[in-house]
């Protein structure tokens, strides 16, 4: 069964510094994953994809993905109050497309 | 264009009834996957549907079920309801295949007293 791993934190930083999010997947075979963010009490909003080793930048946020560690990150650039959420980290499970298997989210509060 | 949405917002039951969850989905999009959120834990897959069919389905006994009409929208029927039913049902749209933009509805909090 694919599974993912993410530090459930709290992560706590100070504003405008840098966040760093990590996640771990089990499943070498694995070719897209997401970054959704959660505010409390609202619903999962996806704010980057990656399929390709490497970097991926849109605006402050940068996904990183490395296959080969089964690895992929979320850095929060210049992180702001509004950052202040759960983050959750995802990619398709068996039989791939809409069935995303989801990590438990790592909380992320951005101190003023 | 209004975005995914779901009803009833909250729902409070007791064990053994029976419930019905409401997801109509972004315009133009033809898929509805439907998602369990634990507290403190990450949504997991329930089932998907498309063309009225069910799809695929994740880790869950048959007191799930669900339908899909014509127009996209779908329905979640939980039977039988245990303590552990108590979660955050979300509601996910897209179109067949775009794994890559699955948007979610607000979800439906759910209590089973």
């Amino acid at each position: 069964q694919k599974e993912v791993e993410q530090n459930s934190g709290p992560l706590s930083v100070p504003e405008g510094a840098i966040a760093s999010l990590n996640c771990t997947y089990s499943d070498r075979g694995s070719q897209s994953f997401f970054w959704y963010r959660q505010y409390s009490g609202k619903s999962p909003e996806l704010i980057m994809f990656i399929y390709s080793n490497g970097d991926k930048e849109d605006g402050r946020f940068t996904a990183q993905l490395n296959k080969a560690s089964q690895y992929v990150s979320l850095l929060i650039r210049d992180s702001q109050p509004s950052d202040s959420a759960t983050y959750l980290c995802s990619f398709p499970g068996e039989g791939g497309s809409e069935k995303l298997v989801f990590g438990k989210g790592t909380k992320l509060t951005v101190n003023p | 264009d209004a975005g995914v949405t779901q009803s009833p917002t909250h729902l409070i039951k007791t064990r053994g009834q029976q419930v019905t969850l409401r997801c109509s989905p972004k315009s133009g999009h033809d898929t509805v996957s439907w998602y369990q959120q634990a507290l403190g834990q990450g949504p997991q897959f329930i089932f998907q549907y498309y063309e009225e069919e069910e799809r695929q389905r994740g880790n869950f006994p048959d007191r799930f079920s669900g339908h899909q009409f014509p127009n996209y929208s779908s329905e979640l029927n939980v039977n039988a309801l245990l303590l552990g039913d108590s979660a955050l049902y979300l509601c996910a749209s897209s179109f067949w295949g775009a794994y890559n933009e699955q948007f979610f509805g607000p979800g439906t909090r759910l209590t089973v007293l």
